[in-house]
């Protein structure tokens, strides 16, 4: 089975700190994804990757960064943490060249930014 | 942004009915149209992924279909069990498929014994 790891379900910050969220999958999956969940918005793409040290914006990247020097690990970065980023953030992964191939996804991490 | 419409928002149904909801997607530049179900507390767990126009996927009691052309799906669970009280997202897929998803918010269901 796939596994994609969060590194943390619930996490506590303050206002202006830099945040880390880290992603570790175990299947070799070369896509990446960061997106967040807020009530009646449904996920939205912050950021994907496609391979080691790629990177590309989603539908809201403003306020945050990514890093993926490994194939299997994929860090969501937040600059300096705003009230306005607490949300519930989920990682996920997929195999690329597969039309019909699922995303796998971790299960989030509940950020709170106080 | 593409706009992907769900719908209801939300449905109460007895156990034992059977019940459906929709997704709506562009009709243009498609690749791909997703299911997922999503249960509280879990991760997001893929029900079908389907790819062409005239698609039909079924796992149990679960079923889906696809009209890419006029650019919407269907889900249907038959016989329905308080196991399957969960919200239900679909992603549209556009592109050459080297990007993201594209969600909408979701139909959550609510199985009453």
């Amino acid at each position: 089975d796939v596994k994609v790891t969060q590194s943390s379900r619930y996490l506590v910050k303050r206002t202006g700190e830099k945040v880390f969220l880290e992603c570790v999958q175990d299947m070799d999956h070369e896509n990446m994804f960061w997106y967040r969940q807020d009530p009646g918005l449904g996920l939205r793409l912050i950021y994907f990757s496609y391979d080691v040290k790629m990177k590309e914006k989603g539908d809201i990247p403003e306020g945050y960064s990514v890093s993926r020097e490994k194939k299997e690990r994929f860090s969501l970065i937040l600059e300096s943490a705003s009230t306005n980023q607490t949300s519930m953030y989920l990682c996920a992964s997929s195999r690329t060249g597969v039309r019909n191939q699922p995303q796998h996804f971790g299960d989030g991490t509940r950020l709170s930014i106080l | 942004i593409l706009n992907v419409e769900q719908s209801p928002q939300s449905l109460h149904v007895q156990e034992g009915d059977s019940t459906n909801f929709t997704c709506s997607f562009p009709s243009s530049n498609f690749y791909a149209l997703h299911w997922y179900r999503w249960e509280t507390a879990k991760s997001p767990e893929a029900l079908f992924v389907m790819t062409l126009n005239g698609d039909e996927k079924k796992k149990g009691r679960i079923s889906a279909t696809l009209n890419t052309k006029e650019g919407y799906s269907y889900l249907y669970i038959k016989g329905s069990q308080p196991e399957d009280s969960a919200t239900y997202l679909c992603a549209f897929h556009s592109g050459g498929g080297a990007d993201g998803l594209t969600f909408g918010k979701g139909t959550h269901l609510i199985i009453q014994p």
